[in-house]
């Protein structure tokens, strides 16, 4: 079976920072790998997803994502935090359905 | 754009009574899911189906069953509703595909059982 961890339950940033978002897997199988975002009080949407080929995704909103299979590894980057990236963020394995328990995204001004 | 539309956005229950949670799609999609989110747990799966009619128990199926009688609709169905059911529930829908398929949420079901 396939897991997904997500380092830091609590992420904070100033606004104009780095944004760093830790998602590690385990598979026995080459991953399908996502990236969701929820917005308060709404459903969860997709930020970027690997599936094949190239290992460094692009997503909405400046978001991007590598994939490093030497490092069961898909962390999530975004140069410059904008207040309305603050979200909660979810990874998931999506060969078996599965979600990290999520990172919630606070931006100071 | 794709839609996915869930009957309530609020619901109270009370302990013992039987809950029915509708989600419905627009988009034509083979495969539709029944998660339920907890802070701190993510997202957890109940119950999913890939066609009409058919169900796969999901990781935590306990105390909760589903119904597809028609491809855009997929219900969820609490049997006798307890207080550690109270979550969020969230629908979501996607179209199989070689690249991975893509799941579209609906908005979520936030059931309080007292």
């Amino acid at each position: 079976a396939q897991s997904v961890t997500q380092l830091g339950s609590h992420v904070s940033v100033s606004e104009g920072a780095l944004v760093l978002l830790r998602c590690n897997y385990s598979s026995s199988v080459p991953p399908y790998l996502f990236w969701y975002v929820q917005y308060p009080n709404q459903g969860l949407q997709l930020l970027l997803k690997y599936t094949t080929g190239a290992t460094l995704v692009k997503g909405i909103n400046g978001f991007e994502a590598e994939f490093k299979k030497s490092e069961t590894s898909f962390h999530l980057t975004k140069p410059s935090a904008h207040m309305s990236d603050a979200a909660e963020y979810f990874c998931a394995v999506r060969n078996d359905m599965r979600f990290g328990a999520g990172t919630r995204l606070t931006v100071k001004p | 754009d794709v839609k996915v539309t869930q009957s309530s956005r609020y619901l109270v229950k009370r302990t013992g009574e039987k809950v029915f949670l509708e989600c419905v799609q627009d988009m034509d999609h083979e495969n539709m899911f029944w998660y339920r989110q907890d802070p701190g747990l993510g997202l957890r799966l109940i119950y999913f189906s890939y066609d009409v009619k058919m169900k796969e128990k999901g990781d935590i199926p306990e105390g909760y069953s589903v119904s597809r009688e028609k491809k855009e609709r997929f219900s969820l169905i609490l049997e006798s509703a307890s207080t550690n059911q109270t979550s969020m529930y969230l629908c979501a829908s996607s179209s199989p595909g070689t690249g991975g398929d893509t799941q579209y949420f609906g908005p979520g079901t936030r059931l309080t059982v007292l």
